[in-house]
């Protein structure tokens, strides 16, 4: 178990629906990120957030959209849904060793969403 | 911008031998993280090893161990005496210095292990 909770684990929708996929991090980790791995591909950086703030972007659609809120849980939106966006959905959170005074530097994993657009 | 790559998309092994996968990694920084992590079917992401660009020895967690070259920017993962439950997506995956860099991890696009028994 890592620590990192995601739900839902599964959830299947129709095009051009919204759906919230939520993620809480490990007790006391600042940084969230969120990956999307397609079928039997990589994973894609999306987006960063620490502590509430947005520190990086990697190949996140117009049609998706995060926040982390005050208690450190984020959300990741995704609007307008389409085929191509089936896919396993990724939350990862991390220790900033400055916060800590440990530099292990990996992320740890929830066991992510599953999404598939029917 | 940090890339990883890894050259072989499947690799099998016979149950108890030892298999080895490669990874190479694109940095212009001299410090920084690299990991190997493994995917079951189950889908978790499972951290196996780390290895701080900034040591030398390299890294072992118990049958895992890396080979790890920072002049060739090479990151290789040797499994000795394979077992079934060893079968899964690995993948390579790269972090800038934890300061001031970029945070996120980069992965390369894995390489699927095969345990044969």
């Amino acid at each position: 178990d890592s620590g990192v909770t995601q739900t839902p684990k599964h959830l299947i929708t129709a095009t051009g629906q919204r759906v919230t996929l939520r993620c809480s991090p490990r007790s006391g980790d600042l940084s969230v990120y969120w990956y999307q791995q397609s079928l039997d591909q990589g994973l894609q950086f999306l987006i960063q957030y620490y502590n509430g703030e947005e520190r990086a972007k990697g190949n996140i659609l117009e049609r998706f959209s995060a926040q982390q809120f005050p208690d450190l849980h984020s959300e990741l939106n995704l609007s307008s849904l389409e085929l191509g966006d089936s896919a396993l959905y990724f939350c990862a959170s991390s220790t900033r060793p400055s916060e800590q005074g440990q530099i292990t530097g990996e992320l740890f994993f929830g066991e992510g969403s599953r999404l598939t657009v029917l | 911008a940090q890339t990883v790559t890894q050259s072989q998309p499947e690799m099998s092994v016979q149950e108890a031998e030892t298999v080895t996968l490669s990874c190479t990694y694109d940095t212009s920084e001299s410090d920084y993280y690299l990991f190997w992590y493994k995917q079951p079917p189950s889908r978790q992401m499972i951290l196996v090893i780390r290895q701080e660009a900034y040591k030398q020895q390299n890294a072992t967690e118990n049958r895992f161990s890396v080979n790890f070259q920072k002049a060739a920017k090479s990151f290789s993962l040797k499994i000795s005496d394979s077992q079934l439950g060893d079968a899964a997506m690995y993948f390579c995956a790269y972090r800038a210095p934890l300061l001031g860099g970029s945070e996120k991890l980069v992965f390369g696009k894995g390489t699927k292990l095969t345990v044969n028994p």
